[in-house]
């Protein structure tokens, strides 16, 4: 099935640590994006990336960091200088950012990040 | 810089009905599209129907249409005939045409349906 797969559903990070969130997508999709959503809140873009080993700062880049060394991977990294790191964390992918018109973006399932 | 407003916290409606969810937005860019997404209480954010600026008509993707208000800046949804599991949050969101371009979503409505 193609889709977008995040991992883990749900982690818990110390105080001082970075982890990291996984996504992997096999939709063949350029665009890969990374966004945060607190309660009662809607989605804000942390970082985004419109082709292979380059990406953008989104709007709350700060205390985050991501890589793109495969099409197929996106993963974030949230680093001890994020000190509000609890959210729940939404990663998701389109054909491309610099389409014109249409250009859907599909979702994965979220990880849920709480700290201990 | 875009912004979405959606001032609906919450609706309730009864199975069967229709339910409009409301969704104004601010943009000086003349190309610009407009999605709605619906999230359950799993998390995953569920794509349901995309207008353009420049589309003569309204969009419709079976149960779900948009009501496209240009000159009020509106972008409604309308459900027809509700059912229970249209029960999610519901968020308005959109896009620029112009270069590279990322969704700026609204806060959302919460939808319950009831039996």
């Amino acid at each position: 099935d193609g889709g977008i797969t995040q991992s883990p559903k749900y982690l818990f990070r110390k105080e001082g640590q970075n982890v990291t969130l996984s996504c992997e997508q096999n939709l063949n999709h350029d665009a890969m994006y990374w966004y945060r959503q607190d309660p009662g809140q809607g989605l804000r873009l942390i970082y985004y990336s419109q082709i292979v080993n380059d990406f953008q700062k989104g709007d709350i880049a700060e205390g985050y960091s991501v890589s793109r060394e495969k099409k197929e991977s996106f993963p974030l990294t949230v680093t001890s200088a994020q000190k509000n790191p609890t959210a729940f964390y939404l990663c998701a992918s389109s054909i491309d950012s610099n389409t014109r018109g249409e250009n859907i973006q599909y979702f994965g399932a979220g990880t849920r990040l709480s700290v201990l | 810089a875009q912004k979405i407003t959606q001032t609906q916290p919450g609706m309730f409606v009864q199975e069967k009905e229709a339910v409009t969810l409301d969704c104004t937005y601010d943009t000086s860019d003349p190309s610009y599209g407009l999605f709605w997404y619906k999230q359950p209480s799993s998390g995953e954010m569920i794509f349901l129907i995309y207008q353009g600026s420049y589309d003569q008509q309204n969009a419709t993707e079976g149960r779900y249409s948009l009501n496209f208000q240009k000159a009020r800046k509106s972008a409604n949804l309308v459900i027809s005939a509700s059912q229970l599991g249209d029960s999610a949050m519901y968020f308005c969101a959109m896009t620029l045409n112009s270069g590279y371009s990322t969704l700026t979503f609204g806060k959302g409505t919460m939808l319950l349906v009831s039996p």
